[in-house]
């Protein structure tokens, strides 16, 4: 079962930043927020992750609430090739097998013209 | 730098014929891990390769399916007797060292059973 919800779709706009949201309520302290992206017919493609503090990279922001319970990856300037169905996955690091790296339905993110 | 690759990018088989799907990951990178996708699904883990231990070899789902990894670098992927439930999309990716990684993704095989 996949431990995050996400909105099936959403649209953005050429040029303004999109905003994705996650919420994982029942994330453990040891868990940390993934994401990925999958452009249609290609393989998933990693965006960024993070523990509690923010993180930012060439790619995106990822915003953590305090309570570590949602998150928002942020693509500052949303692109046509940034239309793709986005994946937030929740990872814990101590287990050692490739199992719990889950992916559920995602957000499909239409950038318009 | 190069990244995972594999091949074929698609195959067609008939029912009952064997196939073999390639993956070469990024060189360096000493786990690796194949998982399909089914039409607007999510991945399902098939099976995870991690230095030289002992694969995990949980997720495969019948005694048709087996993988290897020859020389800690390249692995194939083969079905057997395929059926056509096994029409999906196969992808393969590696990471530095383990799962406590970021996994980085191919392209995929696309294999369609007829």
């Amino acid at each position: 079962d996949a431990k995050t919800t996400q909105p099936t779709s959403m649209d953005c706009a050429e040029g303004r930043a999109a905003n994705l949201p996650c919420n994982h309520s029942t994330i453990s302290g040891n868990e940390y927020v993934y994401w990925y992206r999958q452009i249609h017919s290609q393989g998933p493609q990693y965006i960024i992750h993070g523990l509690k503090n923010n993180e930012t990279n060439e790619m995106a922001s990822l915003i953590i609430t305090e309570d570590r319970k949602s998150s928002t990856l942020i693509l500052p300037h949303a692109t046509l090739r940034d239309t793709a169905v986005y994946y937030c996955i929740v990872r814990s690091l101590r287990d050692n097998y490739g199992q719990n790296f889950v992916f559920g339905p995602g957000t499909r993110l239409s950038v318009l013209p | 730098g190069a990244g995972v690759s594999q091949s074929p990018s698609n195959k067609v088989t008939e029912k009952g014929k064997d196939v073999e799907l390639r993956c070469d990951p990024i060189s360096g990178h000493t786990a690796l891990y194949w998982y399909r996708q089914s039409l607007g699904q999510g991945l399902e883990f098939l099976i995870y390769f991690q230095g030289n231990s002992a694969p995990d070899k949980s997720g495969l789902p019948s005694d048709r399916f087996s993988a290897e990894r020859t020389g800690g670098s390249v692995s194939t992927l083969t079905i057997q007797r395929t059926q056509q439930e096994d029409s999906a999309v196969y992808l393969c990716a590696s990471s530095l060292r383990s799962v406590q990684e970021t996994q980085y993704f191919g392209p995929g095989t696309r294999l369609l059973v007829l």
